[in-house]
This record gives C-alpha cells, structure tokens and sequence, in this order.
C-alpha cells in the first residue's frame, strides 16, 4: 500500500512549460519531505526538501509547495528544459522514508 | 564532493546462489539505508543501520541480511536467490540529526540480475 500517494504517472511539457507534480499522504507522522530526481540506470538524486512548517520553499527553478492541512505538497519547475526529462519522486519520512510511485517527466525541446 | 560508494555495480548470479553488496557511505555518515526498485516502480525500503545497530527494518525478505561494520561501510547479503530478486540495489546515508530528520544521499545502485 502507498503511503505517498504521487501523481501523474507520466507528465509531457514543452520546453520552458512549468510541469507540476502532486503527492498526497496521510500519517502525520511524517516531518521532512524530499524530491529526488532520477534518471535512468542512476541513484536518486536528492532535488529539494521541505519540513511542514513552511508553505513553500525555493531552490532555482525547483518550487515546492506545501499545504499541512490538505496534507498535499507539489513541485513546480519553471522554464522546463530537456534536460529536466527524468522520473521524479516525492518522498516523506518519518524515521524511514516513503516514496510516492513516481511521475516521468518528459521535457520536449 | 565524496558521495556514496556501491560495489559491485553490476551482478549476475543464478537461482539459490548468493550474492553480498556493498556500501560506503559518505565520510562522517553514520547512517545508512537499503533500498530494492524493479524496473519501473519506486525504491522500496529495506532496512538501515545506525551506529553499527540495526535501526529500522523494512520489507526485507528473511533471506536478505545486512549488517554495518565499524568502518560504518555496510553489506548486503541475498540468499537463495530468486528471479524475483532481480532489481536495482540503492545504499543511502545520512547523517543522524538529533531532533532533526536526516536527509539521505543515494549511491549509484547494484544491478542484480539473477538467472
């Protein structure tokens, strides 16, 4: 059973498109939620982080908002680039760490 | 920046061998997490280690163990393997944050393919 519920599955955009990507949770246990961006035959890589204290948080392109109450958080990318094309997970963590089912993401040029 | 180490990076074995990874954490990570993705689904926690003591355990099959060493390295060990076993085998550390959750930096993954 996922307890990060992520979406879409699959996001297609063109370049300089803002994708956003969904996740939902519902234990409240949860304090620190990271994205991680991977591609293909590579690890994880971590993208961004939130705690629920704050209501957004920025990093370049990278947006996260996040809303406690609705227990939902998003990424946003701005001015998406094909290089941005890889599989995006949202995770949340509360001494080990959940992963939404993940978005591929596809940026065209 | 020195980042997590895995070995082998790819493994090929047959039903019921046995297979051992490993994993280097970053220096002065004292945590460390195993994770098993199959093609087209996100990392699935298997179990992690802190200060050389099991911490939390997920959904690792009885045939898998791991332990961490003293040198905070930690191993994978994967028996009577099954086809089902074949994945991609993530290692991640972290440093344990008192009152503070750990963020977790992930190695380039072991590749096993069983036959």
């Amino acid at each position: 059973q996922q307890q990060v519920k992520q979406s879409p599955q699959s996001l297609i955009v063109q370049k300089g498109g803002i994708p956003i990507i969904n996740c939902a949770y519902e234990n409240t246990a949860f304090d620190y939620f990271p994205w991680y961006q991977q591609f293909p035959g590579k690890g994880p890589a971590l993208l961004i982080a939130i705690r629920p204290d704050v209501s957004e948080k920025k990093e370049g392109r990278f947006t996260i908002s996040f809303n406690k109450s609705a227990k939902q958080f998003s990424l946003h990318i701005m001015d998406s680039q094909p290089g941005d094309s890889a599989t995006y997970f949202c995770a949340a963590v509360y001494n080990d760490m959940r992963f939404g089912a993940g978005t591929r993401l596809t940026v065209k040029p | 920046a020195a980042g997590v180490i895995q070995s082998p990076r790819h493994l090929i074995k047959e039903k019921r061998e046995t297979a051992t990874l490993k994993c280097y954490p970053i220096p002065r990570h004292d945590t460390v997490y195993w994770y098993q993705q199959g093609p087209g689904q996100d990392p699935q926690f298997l179990i992690s280690f802190y200060e050389k003591m099991q911490s939390d355990k997920g959904s690792i099959p009885d045939r898998f163990s791991a332990q961490q060493f003293s040198d905070y390295h930690s191993e994978l060990n994967m028996s009577s393997l099954e086809l089902g076993d074949s994945a991609l085998y993530f290692c991640a550390s972290s440093i344990r944050r008192t009152g503070g959750t750990d963020t977790q930096y992930f190695g380039p993954g072991t590749r096993l393919t069983v036959l």
